[in-house]
């Protein structure tokens, strides 16, 4: 198995644009969670899906990010406009069953 | 709720053994304490998990007493390259990792 996969690993955009990170979890796991990392704030929990329906969103910081999940293969993390407080590394992960997560490399992203 | 709470930092030589405690007090029934050690420029990569009483695997070791309030990761023999942040996680806080405990092993 490949492991997690994300894409892109780095993302440089302006302030106002719209920023997409992309996550394909391993195959078979019914979990699927959004992390975001600072120096700041460490690593946070931003929202995970059970079997693609989005359980827990209270870390999502605002309306101007959104995740979602349409199959158990994909799932999308938008921030819609983006600002310069949002540059971290964005890191998804997967389990089986609420068991270890397997986390992916990370997107770096830059927001300017 | 309370969170899973660990120390910022702590520092060893080479050769030491490596204990890191966490205490999770509103840990509930069902749920396991896992343990995760983070390189820079990484994700979090599991170590260890476990329910009650000792777990050990070819990295650790992870004692939980009875009451599972607490967790203590043990790292035998600590070489530069367990030099890491390593997270203590419950399911007590939505599903949220400590702050990670800084390890940093000198030679």
């Amino acid at each position: 198995d490949a492991g997690v996969i994300q894409s892109p690993r780095h993302e440089v955009t302006e302030m106002g644009q719209e920023v997409t990170l992309r996550c394909k979890p391993i195959s078979g796991h019914d979990y699927l969670f959004w992390y975001r990392q600072t120096m700041m704030r460490g690593l946070e929990l931003l929202i995970y899906f059970n079997n693609n329906v989005p359980i827990d969103d209270s870390g999502m910081p605002e309306d101007r990010f959104s995740a979602k999940m349409p199959n158990a293969s994909f799932s999308t993390l938008k921030i819609q406009p983006s600002e310069p407080r949002d540059s971290a590394v964005y890191f998804c992960a997967s389990s089986l069953r609420l068991a270890r997560q397997f986390f992916g490399p990370g997107t770096r992203l830059t927001v300017l | 709720l309370a969170k899973t709470t660990q120390p910022i930092s702590m520092d060893s030589y080479e050769g030491q053994e490596v204990n890191i405690t966490c205490s999770h007090n509103n840990i509930a029934t069902n749920d396991y304490i896992t343990w995760y050690q983070q390189f820079p420029s990484q994700g979090p990569r599991f170590i260890i998990q476990g329910y009650k009483t000792k777990v050990t695997n070819e990295v650790a070791s992870l004692f939980i007493p009875a009451d599972r309030k607490s967790s203590t990761l043990s790292l035998p023999r600590v070489s530069l390259s367990d030099t890491a942040v390593y997270y203590c996680l419950s399911n007590d806080y939505k599903l949220s990792f400590g702050a990670g405990t800084t390890v940093t092993v000198r030679a």
